[in-house]
């Protein structure tokens, strides 16, 4: 079974810019999470999707968004970025959301976003 | 609001030894907590678990503590190998709310 897939794998972007980032859960997962990872910070809850909705969002400001897709792949968007949002940004997936199954959490290699 | 601290930012073991990297969390609400494992370039891979209702799990080669006395609880790998280098993370689930996650700690095994 194939695992969590992020794409891409690196990102560099300016000051001002968007970005999109998306994650292909495990098949059958329906719960997909996102993390921002910072040397300083460790890991830090994003938001939670199940069934194309939020479920949990964590203490980021509105430029960051995400969604999910009928087939469970999500996305997630920074809008405006600033130097402070480079960072790497994980994906994990669930076959329910938190937190019946956190033991069973599985993430992707995440995407390492640079902002200059 | 929740926060999950690591004791030491790094940690060096000679081969063979026994590691234990140690973890604190502020919500004595917290029921469930998870260490996870997270090698270079990849995500996070768990590795045990535990519940509150428990003070001590084992695994291969793994042990987990928990003391919600002090809300303290640590891992501690026995007979540490090089494959055993890794930043490892602690993280704290309380009621419905999703896992707060630790800062890490490097374990870095000397051969």
């Amino acid at each position: 079974k194939a695992g969590v897939t992020q794409t891409p794998r690196y990102l560099i972007k300016t000051r001002g810019q968007q970005v999109t980032l998306s994650c292909s859960p495990i098949s059958g997962h329906r719960s997909v999470s996102w993390y921002q990872q910072t040397p300083g910070q460790g890991l830090q809850f994003l938001f939670e999707y199940f069934s194309e909705t939020q479920r949990n969002k964590g203490n980021f400001p509105g430029r960051f968004s995400g969604r999910q897709f009928s087939n469970s792949r999500s996305e997630m968007n920074v809008s405006t970025l600033e130097l402070g949002d480079s960072a790497l940004y994980l994906c994990a997936s669930s076959p329910e959301p938190a937190p019946a199954t956190n033991e069973k959490l599985f993430f992707g290699s995440g995407t390492q976003l640079s902002v200059l | 609001g929740e926060s999950v601290g690591l004791h030491l930012p790094t940690l060096s073991v000679q081969e063979g030894d026994n590691s234990i990297i140690n973890c604190a969390y502020s919500n004595s609400a917290s029921d469930y907590f998870i260490w996870y494992k997270q090698e270079s370039g990849k995500g996070p891979q768990f590795i045990i678990d535990i519940r509150s209702n428990m003070d001590k799990r084992q695994g291969q080669r793994v042990t987990v503590l928990l003391n919600k006395t002090v809300k303290h609880l640590s891992l501690q790998i026995a007979a540490t190998q090089p494959g055993d280098s890794a930043v490892y993370f602690c993280a704290a689930q309380t009621g419905a709310n999703n896992l707060f996650f630790g800062t890490g700690t490097r374990l870095t095994v000397i051969p």
